[in-house]
């Protein structure tokens, strides 16, 4: 199993510029999530989606878009990239569907730069 | 909203001695408390969680103790390794899908 991959691992745009994360998870997990992270302030949630076909905002959704394609795939979108958008990020999956909230799974993450 | 304070921001400590770090969270629904390692260009790991049903939980050479009083938990490892090096985050979670994170403790262990 590859568990969670990113695609790109690094990234450097241009303000405006637009560019789409992919993530995708063979775990066959029902949440997918996508986080951002700062120096000094962990992980924050941009969205998750916690089944195929639905997607929810999380702490800072605002400058982004999602997109759960099935089950195993979950892309983020920067629609007009800003340089306050530069950041590492991550996609997270989960078995959760509802209940006790259990283990996330991270992926290598994606460094992007934006100039 | 849930907010989760993580102290030290930076530790170091000698090979074979112990580190504590220590966490705060506001919301006393909170339920779930992982704790995650990430390593230099990795993705954070889950390395122990608790749930507000239990006090102590320990695996091996870590431990992760909580107060729902004090609304405080926190991660113990013993007989530190160089390995042990790496950037932990604490979380919490209120149940669903949002979990909170700490801004992370970066743990040097010198050999």
């Amino acid at each position: 199993n590859a568990g969670v991959t990113q695609t790109p691992k690094f990234q450097v745009l241009k303000t405006g510029q637009s560019m789409t994360l992919q993530c995708a998870q063979d775990m066959n997990h029902n949440s997918m999530y996508w986080y951002r992270q700062d120096p000094g302030m962990g992980l924050r949630l941009i969205y998750y989606s916690a089944s195929e076909g639905t997607t929810d905002k999380g702490e800072v959704p605002n400058g982004y878009n999602v997109s759960r394609l099935n089950k195993r795939e979950f892309s983020l979108r920067l629609e007009s990239a800003a340089p306050s958008q530069t950041s590492v990020y991550f996609c997270a999956s989960s078995h959760f569907s509802g209940g006790y909230t259990d283990t996330q799974y991270f992926g290598p993450g994606t460094r992007l730069t934006v100039l | 909203g849930e907010n989760v304070e993580q102290h030290p921001s930076t530790l170091s400590v000698q090979e074979g001695d112990s580190a504590v770090i220590k966490c705060t969270y506001s919301d006393s629904a909170s339920n779930y408390f992982p704790w995650y390692k990430q390593e230099l260009g990795k993705g954070p790991q889950l390395i122990i969680d608790i749930r507000s049903n239990v006090g102590e939980k320990k695996d091996q050479r870590i431990a992760v103790t909580l107060n729902k009083t004090a609304k405080h938990f926190s991660l113990h490892i013993t007989e530190t390794q160089p390995e042990d090096s790496a950037v932990y985050f604490c979380a919490a979670s209120t149940g669903g899908f949002k979990t909170i994170f700490g801004a992370g403790t970066r743990l040097f262990v010198k050999a």
